[in-house]
C-alpha cells in the first residue's frame, strides 16, 4: 500500500467548474498536507497546506482535511485553462522527515 | 528573497559514471531535503539533511549519497549511474528541525535538475 494515493485521472472538467481533487494517505502519524501544481517539465509549485481537521480556503482553492478518514481534498473554482496540470498530494510529519506524495492527478480543463 | 536554488539544471551521463547535483536553500531554512521524480510518478523521498547529518532516509541504495555544509547547502551524490537514475531530483528545504515539530512549516522545491542517464 502506498503511502499516499490519488486517482491519476485524467480529470476533465469545462472552464468555469469547479474541479474537485482527492487523496488518501495510510500513516495516521501524520501531521501536515500540501497540495502542489506541477507543470509538465516543472518543479512542483505549493498551492495550499492544511494542518487541522475542516476546510482552508485561499481565493479560489480550498483545501479539505479529514484526519478521521484519513482523507484530504482540493476544490478549485471557476477553473481555468491555466489550471490545467498534474496536482501532487502530499502529507508527513511537520519536519518532513517522513513527507509522501501521491503519484498526482493530471486536470485538464476545457475552454 | 532568494528561493531554493539548484545546479546544474539538465545534464547527461552514461552509464557507471557518476554524478553530483548542488542545492542551496531558501533564505532562513537549514534542513534540506532530497527527492527523485521519475516522468509520470510523484516525488521520492531520497534523504534529509539537517545540522550537516543525514536526519533520515528514503528507500534509495548506498550508491546515492549527500553532503550538507555549513552554509547548509547541500549536495547529492550518486555512483554507479544507471539507466533507471535518468530523473528530475528536487531539493526541498524547510525550517529548522529542532524548531519544525509545529504546524505552519512548508517545504519549498527547487526548479530541479534534470538527469538522463545513457
Amino acid at each position: 500500500q502506498k503511502e499516499v494515493e490519488q486517482n491519476s485521472g485524467p480529470l476533465s472538467v469545462p472552464e468555469g467548474a469547479i474541479a474537485s481533487l482527492n487523496c488518501t494517505y495510510s500513516d495516521r502519524g501524520s501531521q501536515s498536507f500540501f497540495w502542489y501544481r506541477q507543470y509538465s517539465g516543472k518543479s512542483p509549485e505549493l498551492i495550499m497546506s492544511i494542518y487541522s481537521n475542516g476546510d482552508k480556503e485561499d481565493g479560489r482553492f480550498t483545501a479539505q482535511l479529514n484526519k478521521a478518514s484519513q482523507y484530504v481534498s482540493l476544490l478549485i473554482r471557476d477553473s481555468q485553462p491555466s489550471d490545467s496540470a498534474t496536482y501532487l498530494c502530499a502529507g508527513g510529519l511537520y519536519n518532513f522527515n517522513k513527507f509522501y506524495f501521491g503519484s498526482g492527478t493530471k486536470l485538464n480543463v476545457k475552454p | 528573497d532568494a528561493g531554493v536554488t539548484q545546479s546544474p539544471t539538465h545534464l547527461i551521463k552514461t552509464r557507471g559514471q557518476q554524478v553530483t547535483l548542488r542545492c542551496s536553500p531558501k533564505s532562513g531554512h537549514d534542513t534540506v531535503s532530497w527527492y527523485q521524480q521519475a516522468l509520470g510518478q510523484g516525488p521520492q523521498f531520497i534523504f534529509q539533511y539537517y545540522e550537516e547529518e543525514e536526519r533520515q532516509r528514503g528507500n534509495f541504495p548506498d550508491r546515492f549519497s549527500g553532503h550538507q555544509f555549513p552554509n547548509y547547502s547541500s549536495e547529492l551524490n550518486v555512483n554507479a549511474l544507471l539507466l533507471g537514475d535518468s530523473a528530475l531530483y528536487l531539493c526541498a528545504s524547510s525550517l529548522a528541525y529542532r524548531l519544525s515539530d509545529r504546524s505552519g512549516n512548508t517545504i519549498y522545491f527547487g526548479e530541479g535538475s534534470w538527469l538522463t542517464v545513457v
